[in-house]
């Protein structure tokens, strides 16, 4: 099974700041890596598909890159309604898996 | 407008088997995947597992094979998730989506006794 670690586990920070999320695979996973947004009480929403490609609606702040076992989710210019947990997924092998979250504070 | 609609809340004692439905709308259901993922109290989320209703494969999570079952019809173009023998482990809000891209509202699915 591949395990994917994110980091960091929590962030606090301000609107208009830039954000990096970071997500480590335990092996190559090549570019099957997806990034969530989940809000408290609502459906996950998908930011970033195959590592860097922005999924139809995403605000433009939203930037994702990597590949192997490497990847970064940017958030540019935060602003208020970004506050979430977000996570990262592998598509590449069974079962698939998810990172543990990283929850974004807005101060 | 894709559009993933699933069935209500259950509450479900230790033991018994829960069967949550997710009705798609907009697309053509056969030719998607439709996956499965759960969220439980204070937990990250958790792949349950997967369906190609086009070709009948199924994939399924390792923690949970032999208590889950996945299937689709595609005449009505609504996939299900069964859950058996139940564990208080098991209470979470279940989730379908179509090709990881567009999630259903979730169903909360609690195990009390």
């Amino acid at each position: 099974e591949i395990v994917l670690t994110q980091s960091p586990d929590f962030q606090s920070v301000t609107p208009k700041e830039k954000v990096t999320i970071t997500c480590r695979a335990s092996q190559s996973i090549g570019s099957s890596l997806h990034w969530y947004q989940q809000k408290p009480d609502q459906s996950p929403k998908l930011l970033i598909k195959y590592a860097s490609q922005s999924f139809s609606g995403v605000p433009s702040r939203f930037s994702g890159s990597g590949s192997g076992t490497d990847f970064t989710l940017t958030i540019n210019s935060l602003e208020a309604e970004d506050a979430a947990t977000y996570y990262c997924h592998q598509s590449s092998s069974f079962p698939y898996t998810f990172g543990q979250g990283t929850k974004l504070e807005i101060k | 407008q894709v559009q993933l609609v699933q069935s209500g809340a259950e509450v479900k004692k230790p033991g018994s088997s829960v069967k949550v439905s997710c009705k798609a709308s907009g697309g053509t259901f056969s030719t998607y995947t439709i996956s499965w993922v759960r969220l439980a109290p204070g937990q990250g989320l958790e792949w349950v597992g997967r369906i190609i209703p086009l070709l009948g494969i199924v994939n399924y999570a390792p923690k949970l094979q032999g208590r889950v079952t996945i299937t689709a019809d595609k005449s009505t173009s609504t996939a299900y998730m069964e859950l058996s023998s139940l564990k208080s482990e098991d209470t979470a809000v279940y989730y379908c989506a179509r090709d990881q891209e567009y999630w259903g509202q979730g169903t909360l699915v609690t195990v009390s006794s």
